[in-house]
């Protein structure tokens, strides 16, 4: 299962924390993507970067943060803006430019916080 | 605003029989339609995937078909098998020009009856 990976599978925070969720990529992938995926419902875009240095906002940005910094990683915080963060998070790349191209998933980090 | 809509959320079929799933799409300019599939979890990985300028894509007992002018897409499972079981998610690519982001249906989980 190597190419993309997250850390830590499983995370537990107490209300009022911030928390930062790693990805970590060795495809040589220009793009990446953050994913917040609740029980029985798809996949909702958080943010995502189509090059280092610039990121741009999806769907639910709101309560989250990112950087990018380098080319293989991604990391994501979630703040506590965020009003319900308990959720599983996926990170994902694909190459970057026109046509459409597969994004490649991590595992994922499954965030519960009390 | 883009969407991509996918039906039925749910579906049962008896082993050996097809597995049809329905998704439309709202932006004219998208032109990459990926399927993904998710097991119980685990992260989301590519079955099929096609482009607009192919009608119909077919991979063993997998196989997709595109209608551009309708705007809807549908994955077939032919001769369908337990370990089919899973979540399904279509996806469409194109909006906004350049990027890669991918818009995803809210899934369809198929079970087969053994």
């Amino acid at each position: 299962d190597g190419g993309i990976t997250q850390s830590p599978k499983y995370l537990f925070r107490k209300e009022g924390q911030n928390v930062t969720l790693s990805c970590e990529q060795n495809l040589n992938h220009d793009a990446m993507y953050w994913y917040r995926q609740d029980p029985g419902q798809g996949l909702r875009l958080i943010y995502y970067s189509q090059i280092v240095n610039d990121f741009q906002k999806g769907d639910i940005a709101e309560g989250y943060s990112v950087s990018r910094e380098k080319k293989e990683s991604f990391p994501l915080t979630v703040t506590s803006a965020q009003k319900n963060p308990t959720a599983f998070y996926l990170c994902a790349s694909s190459p970057s430019g026109t046509g459409g191209y597969e994004q490649y998933f991590g595992p994922g980090t499954r965030l519960t916080v009390t | 605003g883009e969407n991509v809509e996918q039906h039925p959320s749910t579906l049962s079929v008896q082993e050996g029989d097809s597995a049809v799933i329905k998704c439309t799409y709202s932006d004219s300019a998208s032109n990459y339609f990926p399927w993904y599939k998710q097991e119980l979890g685990k992260r989301p990985q590519l079955i099929i995937d096609i482009r607009s300028n192919v009608g119909e894509k077919k991979d063993q007992r997998i196989a997709v078909t595109l209608n551009k002018t309708a705007k809807h897409f549908s994955l077939h499972i032919t001769e369908t098998q337990p370990e089919d079981s899973a979540v399904y998610f279509c996806a469409a690519s194109g909006y906004g020009g350049a990027t890669n982001k991918l818009i995803f249906g809210t899934g369809t989980l198929l079970a087969v009856q053994p």
